[in-house]
């Protein structure tokens, strides 16, 4: 079947431009997560859904950064007034829901390089 | 607060020959999942193994076994047989809710592991 699919792979803007990364999840998966990978590191959490509402965003960074995931099936993250230090790649995750083991299965991730 | 620490940046390990990698984690929670993820220079992350902490016998998914000790807050990954496909970014990771509403991952800086012919 059909994993996780992010679209675009790449992704290269200037400073101060507005971008839009999308995450398509395994169908039925309910749970959807947003992580951010930097150069040398392991991924950091971003934001949570379960279903449409955003459940944990504690990760954002700031006030930039916002997702959506309006019928509980493709989500989007949104980056304004982008930043050098934004350049990462994100990478999304979709799991079952809430009682099952909580694997979660990624995504090719995008790179973003913010110039 | 909870955290995941890797200690090996980078492992050498000869095909055919086990490797260990090292994972120590903390956190406060009683109920807590671990993990353990391939990431290849391609990028994906690949699920390899699972460990809950109620779970009272160390995981095992084919060549990989988790090798649980709750009383150290370890939770080491061991590859047997290794293979020149193996060699790839390893990531320990935990989620502080187990099986629950959340599930966010927290994530250690992994280890490179490389595997000669």
């Amino acid at each position: 079947g059909a994993g996780v699919s992010q679209t675009p792979s790449n992704k290269v803007t200037e400073k101060g431009k507005y971008v839009e990364l999308r995450c398509d999840p395994i169908s039925g998966h309910t749970a959807l997560y947003w992580y951010r990978q930097s150069l040398g590191q392991g991924p950091e959490f971003l934001i949570y859904f379960q279903g449409t509402g955003a459940a944990d965003d504690s990760g954002l960074p700031n006030d930039r950064f916002f997702a959506v995931r309006p019928e509980g099936s493709v989500s989007t993250l949104k980056i304004q007034r982008t930043e050098r230090g934004d350049s990462a790649v994100y990478l999304c995750a979709s799991s079952l829901g809430i009682g099952f083991v909580a694997e979660q299965f990624f995504g090719p991730g995008t790179r973003l390089t913010v110039l | 607060a909870q955290k995941i620490t890797q200690t090996q940046p980078g492992m050498f390990v000869q095909e055919k020959e086990a490797v260990t990698l090292d994972c120590t984690y903390d956190t406060s929670d009683q109920s807590y999942g671990l993990f353990w993820y391939k990431q290849p220079s391609s990028g994906e992350m690949i699920f390899l193994i699972y460990q809950g902490s109620y779970d009272e016998q160390n995981a095992t998914e084919g060549r990989y076994s988790l090798n649980f000790q709750k009383a150290r807050k370890s939770a080491n990954l061991v590859i047997s047989a290794s293979q020149l496909g193996d060699s790839a970014m390893y990531f320990c990771a935990m989620s502080d809710d187990y099986g629950g509403s959340q599930g966010n991952l927290i994530f250690g800086k992994g280890t490179k592991l490389s595997v000669k012919p």
